[in-house]
């Protein structure tokens, strides 16, 4: 069965350091990863999709097929990035999600 | 532009009472329709998701059932509620397998 996993519950940075939520993934097939963000008293939503290769907010992923892994990088992190953090996979002719548990980022001033 | 909406926001019900979480979609038509649990520490559950009107594919077995009564509509229901179906509750819709939209959520609280 796909498996989505998120290692960290909880990840703490100081403003401007470096962030990395890991993401990895179980799939045999060709996969369509998602990350979803849910700021505080805000809606579940999407933040980013690998087949996009967009920035957005300054976050990035990129999906290794090799490691089955689909990690989500920002070079300085913003104490806006607080936030709740869904890692997601999709497989061919599925009509549905698998999330991955969750991180809650947490960026210190 | 597509909107989605959920209702109630919370709700707080005796142990033994039926529930009805209802959700709306306007602006699109056939869409995937999703009904996921948020609970502390546990992520993301994906309840039961639809692909048409009467179409039900249910994910986890529980007391909850859901139903597609009109194309855009999709509710949550039970018979009998249990203290653990308390958490978050998110409607959410897609066009097929793509980007997901989600409500506001239901809090619901079982005592």
């Amino acid at each position: 069965a796909q498996r989505v996993t998120q290692p960290e519950k909880l990840l703490s940075v100081f403003k401007g350091a470096p962030v990395e939520l890991k993401c990895n993934y179980s799939y045999s097939g060709s996969p369509e990863l998602f990350w979803y963000v849910q700021y505080s008293r805000q809606r579940l939503q999407l933040l980013l999709r690998h087949i996009s290769r967009e920035s957005i907010k300054g976050f990035t992923a990129d999906l290794n097929k090799g490691e089955t892994s689909f990690h989500l990088k920002k070079p300085f992190a913003q104490e806006e990035d607080s936030a709740m953090y869904y890692c997601a996979l999709s497989t061919q002719g599925a009509q549905k999600l698998v999330f991955g548990q969750g991180t809650r980022l947490t960026i210190n001033p | 532009s597509q909107t989605i909406h959920q209702w109630p926001a919370t709700l707080v019900q005796p142990v033994g009472s039926p529930l009805s979480l209802e959700c709306t979609v306007e602006g699109t038509s056939n869409p995937n329709l999703y009904w996921y649990r948020q609970a502390a520490g546990r992520g993301l559950q994906l309840l039961f998701y639809s692909v048409g009107i009467g179409q039900i594919s249910s994910e986890v077995p529980q007391n909850l059932s859901a139903s597609r009564p009109q194309d855009r509509q999709f509710i949550l229901s039970s018979k009998k509620l249990l203290l653990s179906d308390s958490g978050f509750y998110l409607c959410a819709w897609s066009v097929g397998s793509g980007t997901q939209y989600f409500g506001p959520g239901t809090r619901l609280t079982v005592l």
